[in-house]
């Protein structure tokens, strides 16, 4: 069945690089998203990708697909407190299906 | 238009009680789904549906039933809640075709 996967914390000192990988079995997915949730708030979307592309840039955010391997990873550049979130990885099938990780807690310290 | 919405934003329950928690949204999606939100496990689909009259279960359906008799509206029922079905419950919906996920504001429920 399908299945994403990623690393459920990472701590980031302020001003640095943080990279968040995530991994996928589905092999039909269409587009692959990373969603932002605050403390207490909703899932907000931050970026997405197109499982035909292997690199997309939006300010500060950079999401890298592996097709191949299944791989996608969201590097944020220089990181700020306002970052601290959990941060969930999701694939999107053929039939519109969003399967979701379990969420990376990052933690930003100054 | 106003996205996808939800009700109620709270809700406390005795361990046995039913409840519906609604869900409506105004894009003209096809597709809609429930998920849950519990600590350390990301979000778990429950159930979904790909348009009026079509609903399928996901990855956690039990104790829940839904139906999508309009391509608005896609509620969730608690036919009889138990405390491990307190959560928080996101509902979503999608063009088939689009990228974007919409998601509605949550329901938090709590079953004592």
């Amino acid at each position: 069945g399908e299945d994403v996967e990623q690393s459920l914390f990472l701590s980031v000192r302020e001003g640095d690089s943080s990279v968040i990988n995530c991994t996928y079995t589905d092999s039909s997915s269409t587009y692959l998203y990373w969603y932002k949730q605050e403390p207490g708030a909703g899932l907000q979307l931050l970026t997405y990708i197109f499982s035909n592309m292997d690199m997309k840039q939006d300010q500060r955010l950079t999401v890298l697909l592996n097709k191949k391997d299944k791989h996608l990873s969201l590097r944020i550049a220089d990181t700020q407190t306002g970052d601290s979130a959990i941060y969930f990885c999701a694939e999107k099938n053929s039939w519109g299906k969003l399967q979701f990780g379990a969420g990376t807690q990052v933690v930003v310290t100054p | 238009n106003a996205g996808v919405t939800q009700t109620p934003k709270f809700q406390v329950l005795k361990t046995g009680q039913s409840m519906t928690l609604q869900c409506a949204q105004d894009m003209n999606h096809e597709y809609m789904s429930w998920y849950r939100q519990d600590p350390g496990m990301g979000l778990r689909l429950i159930h979904y549906s790909v348009g009026a009259g079509i609903t399928d279960q996901g990855e956690v359906p039990n104790g829940y039933n839904v139906s999508r008799s309009t391509t608005e509206d896609f509620p969730l029922r608690l036919l009889s809640a138990a405390p491990s079905q307190t959560s928080v419950y996101f509902c979503a919906s999608s063009s088939m075709t689009d990228y974007e996920q919409y998601f509605g504001p949550g329901t938090r429920l709590t079953v004592t």
